[in-house]
């Protein structure tokens, strides 16, 4: 069965203190692997997708990285309004496009 | 503009009761799905429908039932609501792999 686990639970950092939140997987084979941002109240937002290891994306001060086993979200420099849940989820190829595992998140906080 | 949109926000009712959520998406995507967000923020997959049709029910008790009218909407209602449905309801639709998720509904069961 297809697994995501994220760590840590929570992370509180100082404005500018950089820092990674990672993502291990379990899957069969990875079709994709997905970084949600979720606000209080609100539903999660589309950060990024990874394909395969070795695969980088960027986004403001965020950069995400994947590995065959996990990924990791970086955060340079952040801000207060960096402040929030992320969110892993996993695709497997065997079980069709539609079907995403979710990890349960690390909430951030970013103090000033 | 409102890319996908659920009503209502905010749900409390009774045990007993039946109630539907309402979800409508104007991106033009194919497949929508409900997502359940227990309070420990686990997200996980109720339903997924593609063009109207039925793709993924994920071992969901058959007091949910989902009602797809056209490709824009994807209703949810829940018969005889018990105390362990309140949760966070998510809609969501996608036209390949990434998500694009509404505001959800917190349903609250007394």
């Amino acid at each position: 069965e297809d697994q995501v686990t994220q760590s840590p639970e929570a992370l509180r950092l100082q404005e500018g203190e950089s820092s990674s939140l990672n993502c291990s997987y379990t899957v069969s084979g990875l079709r994709g692997l997905f970084w949600y941002r979720q606000d209080p109240g609100k539903g999660p937002e589309f950060l990024f997708t990874l394909y395969s290891a070795g695969e980088e994306k960027e986004k403001e001060r965020l950069k995400a990285t994947l590995t065959k086993k996990e990924s990791f979200l970086h955060i340079t420099a952040p801000k207060p309004e960096d402040s929030a849940t992320y969110l892993c989820a996993v695709q497997d190829m065997n079980t069709g496009f539609q079907k995403l595992v979710f990890g349960t998140g690390t909430r951030l906080l970013v103090s000033p | 503009d409102t890319a996908v949109s659920q009503t209502p926000k905010y749900l409390v009712t009774q045990m007993g009761n039946d109630k539907s959520i309402k979800c409508e998406q104007n991106l033009g995507h194919d497949t929508m799905y409900w997502y359940k967000q227990d309070s420990k923020k686990f997200l996980k997959i109720m339903f997924s429908y593609n063009n109207k049709e039925l793709i993924i029910n994920e071992t969901v008790p058959n007091r949910f039932s989902p009602k797809s009218p056209d490709k824009a909407h994807l209703n949810l209602h829940i018969n005889s609501l018990e105390l362990g449905d309140s949760a966070v309801y998510f809609c969501a639709s996608s036209t390949g792999t990434a998500r694009f998720f509404g505001p959800g509904t917190r349903l609250t069961v007394l």
